[in-house]
């Protein structure tokens, strides 16, 4: 069973571009989170997603950023009009159906660096 | 401050010695857990403590979760140069099912060869 996936594992972009970061939750995880990580510093949440549904975007900026997770295909973290400040680590975490907080599993991180 | 603050900020000890991190939160949780991050990798699940549950051991890990006093520590024992890494202790919010994480700062153990 592989572990969740992610990539690309590096992504730079110039300001203004966008950036699309992808995630492949472990075999029967229903669940995904993404999170992101500005140097030394924890893991902040931005949202939370089941197939199909934005279930908690309460952590996700306003504007340029949106997620989604379809019915077939990867997690999808869009970053649009990038701005230096975005640079970053963005994790990807699932889980399976199940009681709250359990364990997530992470993925390796796309490392965001903006010019 | 936030859910789930380390302490200390950075620890550094030589090989052998034990290692002992703080975690604390602020409101109430189902569980706590506790995560380890090599430099620039992901993040590693060590091990999860339930509300209803004061000790758990895991190897030479050893979390304590005292919810009187919202906190919790992490020991590590008889530690090697492969401890070396960030240490993240992680809350979830107590009320939702599937719900997200809050992280603490993290405590930077360096163990020393």
């Amino acid at each position: 069973n592989a572990g969740v996936m992610q990539n690309p594992r590096h992504l730079v972009r110039r300001r203004g571009q966008e950036a699309r970061l992808r995630c492949s939750p472990m075999k029967g995880h229903s669940h995904v989170y993404w999170y992101r990580q500005l140097p030394e510093e924890g893991l902040k949440f931005m949202v939370y997603l089941q197939k199909e549904n934005i279930i908690d975007e309460s952590g996700m900026p306003k504007e340029r950023f949106s997620a989604e997770f379809p019915k077939e295909g990867p997690s999808i973290l869009r970053i649009q009009q990038v701005v230096r400040g975005d640079s970053a680590a963005y994790f990807c975490a699932s889980s399976p159906p199940s009681l709250a907080g359990d364990e997530q599993f992470f993925g390796p991180g796309t490392r965001l660096t903006v010019l | 401050s936030q859910q789930g603050e380390e302490d200390p900020q950075a620890l550094s000890i030589q090989e052998g010695e034990n290692a002992t991190m703080n975690c604390s939160y602020k409101t109430s949780i189902n569980n706590l857990q506790w995560y380890r991050q090599n430099s620039g990798r992901g993040l590693v699940h060590l091990i999860l403590i339930r509300s209803n549950e004061r000790e758990k051991h895991s190897g030479r890990l050893r979390v304590t979760l005292d919810t009187s006093k919202k906190s919790s520590s992490l020991l590590i024992t008889a530690s090697r140069a492969a401890d070396t890494a960030s240490y993240f202790c992680a809350t979830d919010d107590g009320e939702t099912s599937g719900s997200r994480l809050t992280f603490g700062e993290g405590t930077q153990l360096t163990v020393n060869p």
